[in-house]
């Protein structure tokens, strides 16, 4: 059953801490995202990956950090620089990344710092 | 990226037809326009996708007018389960994918 799944649904982390989130992908996809969203709010872009040991700075990448060592997998480390870091954390990948392929993304992660 | 601008909210009621208006008046040639549906905590899905004219598939229609400098979303006979918010995307060719706020459409009964 092909898909993209984050892990875990619910994340609980005292303050100061780092807390890494899961992504996996089966899809055989080349680009993969990750987003904030915050409630009411819209999706913000994190860090995005084009293709393997490459990515790149999204519009609110502070406090946050990626790697791409293998094409199936994208993990987002919250350090505890990350002012706010109490969020809904969506991931996504794409074919190619080019614009005309449709994204797919995991069911989140609610990240609650407290 | 073309910038996108869209209605912050809409409401209406069950079996009417819905149509969200994005403008993208910088649109390039090469733009797509997709357009995304997020239900309360998940992840967003893809709708539809068009470069001009019209599209249709199951879930909606995009309407493209020839100047590509806006495009509606039309949701046929709306039910409560279309209580969501939708996304207007505009790019090309890039691999980054940035999302606006988006149009939170209320169905009721």
């Amino acid at each position: 059953d092909g898909g993209i799944t984050q892990s875990p649904k619910y994340l609980f982390r005292k303050e100061g801490q780092n807390v890494t989130l899961s992504c996996e992908q089966n899809l055989n996809h080349d680009a993969m995202y990750w987003y904030r969203q915050d409630p009411g709010q819209g999706l913000r872009l994190i860090y995005y990956s084009q293709i393997v040991n490459d990515f790149q700075k999204g519009d609110i990448a502070e406090g946050y950090s990626v790697s791409r060592e293998k094409k199936e997998s994208f993990p987002l480390t919250v350090t505890s620089a990350q002012k706010n870091p109490t969020a809904f954390y969506l991931c996504a990948s794409r074919p190619d990344g080019l614009w005309d392929t449709e994204a797919f993304f995991g069911q989140g992660t609610r990240l609650t710092v407290v | 990226l073309a910038k996108t601008t869209q209605p912050i909210s809409m409401d209406s009621y069950e079996g009417q037809e819905v149509n969200i208006t994005c403008s993208h008046n910088n649109i390039a040639t090469n733009d797509y326009i997709t357009w995304y549906q997020q239900f309360p905590s998940q992840g967003p899905r893809f709708i539809i996708q068009g470069y001009k004219t019209k599209v249709t598939n199951e879930v909606a229609s995009l309407f493209i007018p020839a100047d590509r400098k806006s495009s509606t979303l039309s949701l046929p006979r709306v039910s409560l389960s279309d209580t969501a918010v939708y996304y207007c995307l505009v790019g090309a060719l890039d691999y980054k994918l940035s999302f606006g706020a988006g149009t939170t459409v209320t169905v009721r009964a």
